[in-house]
């Protein structure tokens, strides 16, 4: 799997719109992008997964770029809730049944 | 999502004595959950994958016989960890995959916080 890069740490206002950046700049043609959060002391939530184009859900957007080597999630009103590490994973999708490769991931503090 | 539920969330144990924990995929079948282990400010390591009727498939450095994996059903599977030391104190995490699942997505449980005394 490819592996990815994510600053450590970003802080965001509430109410405003977080920005988390990935960088895959190895990432397979046939490979996934996915994000998942943790917030403290519990297991990892799904997020969003985008294989080229930018997809939205009730959660988050995800921006990839057309040469696909790095990626954004947006959260668009962030909430004090919203405080957790952000995991950006990229991995063979479809009917893979492959683990997920955790890195150190983003921690994401919403500040008041 | 699809919902993994994992039983205990905590439980404090003494040294020397064995913990199961229990990993269920309440609306999906799942031929094929994950463990993983987590220590304090560190990021998840995969310890094993755990295939239901057959035997599970343990990562470089995770002793199988200290950390036995059953998956007798399409919606269980279940961690022991055989003769508990303080250094196995740590937060387990489980995953599943819905077989009928198109692009991969892993839905996780809860995670299980074990203390050995």
């Amino acid at each position: 799997d490819a592996k990815t890069t994510q600053p450590p740490s970003m802080d965001c206002a509430e109410g405003r719109a977080a920005n988390l950046p990935c960088n895959h700049s190895t990432i397979s043609g046939n490979e996934y992008v996915y994000w998942y959060r943790q917030i403290h002391s519990q297991g990892p939530q799904y997020i969003i997964h985008g294989l080229k184009n930018n997809e939205t859900n009730e959660m988050a957007s995800l921006i990839i770029t057309e040469d696909r080597k790095s990626s954004t999630l947006i959260l668009p009103h962030a909430t004090l809730r919203d405080t957790a590490v952000y995991y950006c994973i990229v991995r063979v999708g479809g009917g893979s049944a492959r683990q997920l490769t955790f890195g150190s991931g983003t921690q994401l503090t919403v500040l008041p | 999502g699809a919902v993994v539920s994992q039983h205990p969330s905590w439980v404090i144990c003494k040294s020397g004595t064995s913990v199961k924990i229990e990993c269920r995929s309440l609306d999906f079948q799942a031929t094929t959950m994950f463990w993983y282990r987590q220590f304090p400010k560190q990021s998840l390591m995969l310890m094993a994958t755990s295939n239901e009727g057959s035997k599970a498939t343990y990562e470089q450095g995770v002793e199988k016989d200290k950390f036995l994996i059953n998956h007798a059903s399409l919606t269980l599977s279940t961690l022991t960890v055989t003769s508990a030391h303080p250094e196995d104190s740590s937060f387990y995490i489980c995953s599943a995959r819905s077989a009928g699942g198109l692009t991969g997505e892993l839905f996780f449980g809860e995670g299980s916080r074990l203390t050995v005394l």
